[in-house]
């Protein structure tokens, strides 16, 4: 397997502008999870879906960021509009055992 | 709520030491699972390892091994000398309960110079 894939590995939009941030999990596993790595911050959790559902999006900072799972091989993190302080890594994981979760090599957005 | 606190921030060794990274967690829950992550300079976060709260037992793995104490609500990690592919930020993290979701701590950057 070609492990957890995100796209695009870099994006830098300007302030106001859309953005969707993609990912593909680990093909069988029935957890994905999306975080976010400042260096304020550390590492948040976003949201995470079990079989496709969204169980706990708390961690999402604002409406103007929206999380899909359409199926068990597909995600997408929007925000729109964006602003400079979403300025981040955003990093997608999937699991099957609880805990072991496998992380993509994260999209570095940058919003000016 | 439950928290991960890893109070060293940076640490720099020199190549064959051992080093010891820490980790303090809190939780209310009597059922949990610790777990440690690496983050090499690539930046992907790689799974090392998952302990549960029943099982105190430690655990050595090549160069790495683990001390678990409850009494003292730890999770350490030791690396036994030290290697320059050993440099990455170390994560220790927390799922309390039923949850799913890690709980991450701050990380400890670990330098290793040749």
């Amino acid at each position: 397997d070609a492990g957890v894939i995100q796209s695009p590995r870099h994006e830098v939009t300007e302030m106001g502008q859309e953005v969707t941030l993609r990912c593909k999990p680990i093909s069988g596993h029935n957890s994905l999870f999306w975080y976010r790595q400042t260096m304020m911050r550390g590492l948040e959790l976003l949201i995470y879906f079990n079989n496709n559902v969204p169980i706990d999006d708390s961690g999402m900072p604002e409406d103007r960021f929206s999380a899909k799972m359409p199926n068990a091989s597909f995600s997408t993190l929007k925000i729109q509009p964006s602003e400079p302080r979403d300025s981040a890594v955003y990093f997608c994981a999937s699991s099957f055992r609880l805990g072991e979760a496998f992380f993509g090599q994260g999209t570095r957005l940058t919003v000016v | 709520a439950q928290k991960v606190t890893q109070a060293q921030t940076e640490i720099s060794v020199v190549e064959k030491e051992d080093v010891t990274l820490d980790c303090v967690y809190e939780t209310r829950d009597t059922t949990y699972y610790l777990f440690w992550y690496k983050q090499p300079p690539s930046g992907e976060l790689v799974f090392l390892i998952r302990r549960n709260s029943f099982d105190e037992q430690n655990e050595i793995s090549g160069r790495y091994s683990w001390n678990f104490q409850k009494s003292t609500s730890s999770f350490n990690f030791t690396i036994t000398a030290s290697q320059v592919v050993d440099s990455a930020v170390y994560f220790c993290a927390l799922i309390p309960g039923s949850a799913r979701q890690l709980t991450f701590g701050s990380g400890t950057q670990l330098t290793v110079l040749p």
